[in-house]
């Protein structure tokens, strides 16, 4: 039972628009969000984060937008840079807490 | 910075061999996980830890044990390496007690059993 989920394998844009990555959650009990950025051959880095008592969180070019009524959590990032291209991972912890549950990953590519 | 060593970052192994998987945080880090990584599955939870000599099964456990015996050390266990086993592992650790929140990673070990 995929509770996080990310529907979309790959994103392809170019640099300087916006790039906007999706996410899904089915359970009701988590109450934060978090995204991480995954290189090749690296561990993943947290990138921003999100408080389910908040609808928005902003750092720099990343903003984290939650809807909770919908389950839904996007990432936008403006404008988008070559060194952008990753695979980001959404991720959710629970109210009683102790674990991240992570998406499949969807792999940005941001072209020059 | 926080700093999560993983011990390396290529292993090769052999169908059978029990196989240590070595991870150090250094920010005194209540919490430490293991996860594996496959393409289209995402990060998956095998075990993680709370405490010292504590541990809790995460949603894939089977064919893996860990062990805690130090706060800044986890390590993952595979006690008879079968080749789907074969895998990007991750390892983190988190510093606020009884929620994950932001974990912090190590590099990863790519771990490839023939």
């Amino acid at each position: 039972d995929q509770q996080v989920k990310q529907n979309s394998p790959s994103l392809s844009v170019q640099e300087g628009r916006i790039s906007i990555l999706n996410c899904d959650y089915t359970n009701s009990m988590f109450d934060y969000f978090l995204w991480y950025k995954k290189y090749p051959a690296e561990g993943p880095t947290f990138l921003i984060s999100i408080s389910s008592i908040k609808d928005k969180n902003e750092d720099g070019r990343f903003t984290v937008f939650l809807n909770k009524s919908a389950k839904h959590l996007s990432l936008h990032i403006v404008p988008s840079q070559p060194g952008d291209s990753a695979v980001y991972f959404c991720a959710a912890e629970e109210t009683s807490g102790s674990r991240l549950t992570f998406g499949e990953g969807t792999q940005l590519t941001v072209n020059p | 910075d926080v700093k999560v060593t993983q011990s390396s970052r290529y292993l090769v192994k052999r169908t059978g061999e029990k196989v240590f998987l070595e991870c150090v945080q250094d920010m005194d880090h209540e919490n430490m996980f293991w996860y594996r990584q496959d393409p289209g599955l995402g990060l998956r939870l095998i075990y993680f830890s709370y405490d010292v000599k504590m541990k809790e099964k995460g949603d894939i456990p089977e064919g893996y044990s860990v062990s805690r015996e130090k706060k800044e050390r986890f390590s993952l266990i595979l006690e008879s390496a079968s080749t789907n086993q074969t895998s990007m592992y991750l390892c983190a650790s988190s510093g606020s007690k009884g929620r994950a929140l932001k974990a912090f990673f190590g590099q990863g070990t790519r771990l490839t059993v023939v």
